[in-house]
């Protein structure tokens, strides 16, 4: 059974800080794995997709990095804004094999990112 | 081009009431997933429709919840009766089917309080 764990839990910076949050997976035959943003009272919000072929994604400020041999994912953001304060969720993606399905996203627990003025 | 539309986006009801959660995916997406939030917890896949076939039922507790797909377009989430352990955001999401990365949109969600 596929579990992702995130550390930290929560986390609180400064703004201009760069910060580091982290993902681990137990299973790497995984297929991809996506970055979310969740705000409070919001639905989910893609940030980055990375397929694993691929090692890392980059989008403005945020940059993904997938090793699946260790298990894990990375997402770095440069210069924290208040603005990018919500939870950030990490999905691995597993294919489901049936006729015509789609895939299956194993989430993790998420990280509460705080960036104060 | 529309989001995921989900309805309603809040619901307080007492224990062994019953509730309903409706759902309007991405013109055009075959497949519909139903998610269950718990407060501080990441979501869980409760049931996934492809058209109007179920794909993956295994963790939708079957004796109290039930879903829906009509005519592979909307669909309804039911839970008779609710307890206390059921209150939670229901997030709705599609994804196209056949396209090579079968990407998730996500719907805003519908924050149930079962009291």
């Amino acid at each position: 059974k596929q579990e992702v764990t995130q550390i930290p839990a929560a986390l609180s910076v400064p703004e201009g800080e760069n910060l580091v949050l982290n993902c681990s997976f137990t299973d790497s035959a995984i297929y991809n794995l996506q970055w979310f943003r969740q705000d409070p009272g919001k639905g989910l919000t893609s940030l980055l997709l990375i397929q694993s072929s691929q090692r890392e994604q980059t989008s403005g400020r945020l940059n993904a990095s997938l090793d699946k041999s260790s298990g894990r994912s990375t997402l770095y953001i440069a210069a924290s804004q208040p603005g990018d304060s919500a939870t950030y969720l990490c999905a691995v993606i597993l294919p489901l094999i049936l006729t015509g399905g789609g895939n299956k996203l194993t989430f993790g627990t998420g990280t509460q990112l705080k960036v104060e003025l | 081009e529309a989001g995921v539309a989900q309805s309603p986006r809040y619901k307080i009801i007492e224990k062994r009431q019953s509730v309903a959660f409706w759902c309007n995916p991405i013109s055009g997406h075959a497949t519909l997933y139903w998610y269950q939030q718990i407060l501080g917890q990441g979501p869980k896949l409760l049931i996934q429709f492809q058209n109007n076939g179920v794909v993956d039922d295994s963790q939708l507790p079957k004796d109290r919840f039930s879903a829906e797909r009509l005519k592979g377009v909307d669909s309804t989430l039911k839970i008779q009766p609710a307890k206390l352990e059921d209150s939670a955001v229901y997030l709705c999401a599609s994804s196209l089917a056949g396209s090579k990365l079968y990407e998730q949109y996500f719907g805003p969600g519908t924050r149930l309080t079962v009291t």
